[in-house]
């Protein structure tokens, strides 16, 4: 399977924006790119996936670099409840044969008033 | 729309009793199923996955086993607690093979062993 390293932690002043980097040099061609994150005492929230372009939604964004071995999550603005783990897992596409989703230790972000 | 519940919430035993931990989707399947374990402090560490009834795929050799009667119904079992199977158990889905499919999560049930 393929791993993940991320930050071990980051700070972040509230309203400011947030780049979460994470690499996976060994990521192969139908990885996605998952990002996941956990606040104290919850199950992992989804937060965005992609495969190779940037995506977008209402929670963040995903920058993915043009050869795939990093990419970037981005909190436009955070906030105290953005404070969380966030985990960066690659996940096989379709006919890979893997069902898996492996966690790695995540960032833990902390937000400053 | 698609719920995840898992229960209990917290569940304190001694070490050397039994453990039955139950997780249930509604609204969608033949989900993939999960069941993962977090130690304080630490990651996800995937157990158990299911593709299908009956279908249990081992992660991690331990004193754990996880049973799927039902296609929407994934158990997590022990005959004997030790110490070392405290944490914060989390069941979790997705539909499909594919890569795109996030995966959802219940909201855990903190195991403590005296």
């Amino acid at each position: 399977d393929a791993k993940t390293t991320q930050p071990n932690s980051m700070e972040s002043n509230e309203e400011e924006p947030v780049h979460l980097p994470c690499n996976h040099s060994t990521i192969s061609g139908t990885d996605y790119i998952h990002w996941y994150r956990q606040l104290p005492s919850q199950g992992p929230e989804y937060v965005i996936h992609g495969l190779t372009s940037n995506v977008n939604n209402r929670m963040a964004s995903l920058a993915i670099a043009e050869d795939r071995k990093s990419s970037t999550l981005i909190l436009h603005r955070a906030t105290l409840r953005d404070a969380a783990v966030y985990y960066c897992i690659l996940r096989g596409g379709f006919g890979s044969g893997t069902y898996k989703y492996i966690f790695g230790t995540g960032t833990r972000l902390k937000v400053l008033a | 729309s698609q719920t995840i519940h898992q229960w209990p919430a917290t569940l304190v035993q001694p070490v050397g009793s039994p453990l039955s931990l139950e997780c249930t989707v509604e609204g969608t399947s033949n989900p993939n199923l999960y069941w993962y374990r977090q130690a304080a402090g630490r990651g996800l560490q995937l157990l158990f996955y299911s593709v299908g009834i009956g279908q249990i795929s081992s992660e991690v050799p331990q004193n754990l086993s996880a049973s799927r009667p039902q296609d929407r119904q994934f158990i997590l079992s022990s005959k004997k607690l030790l110490l070392s199977d405290s944490g914060f158990y989390l069941c979790a889905w997705n539909s499909g093979q594919a890569g795109n499919q996030p995966q959802h999560f219940g909201d855990g049930t903190r195991l403590s062993i005296l």
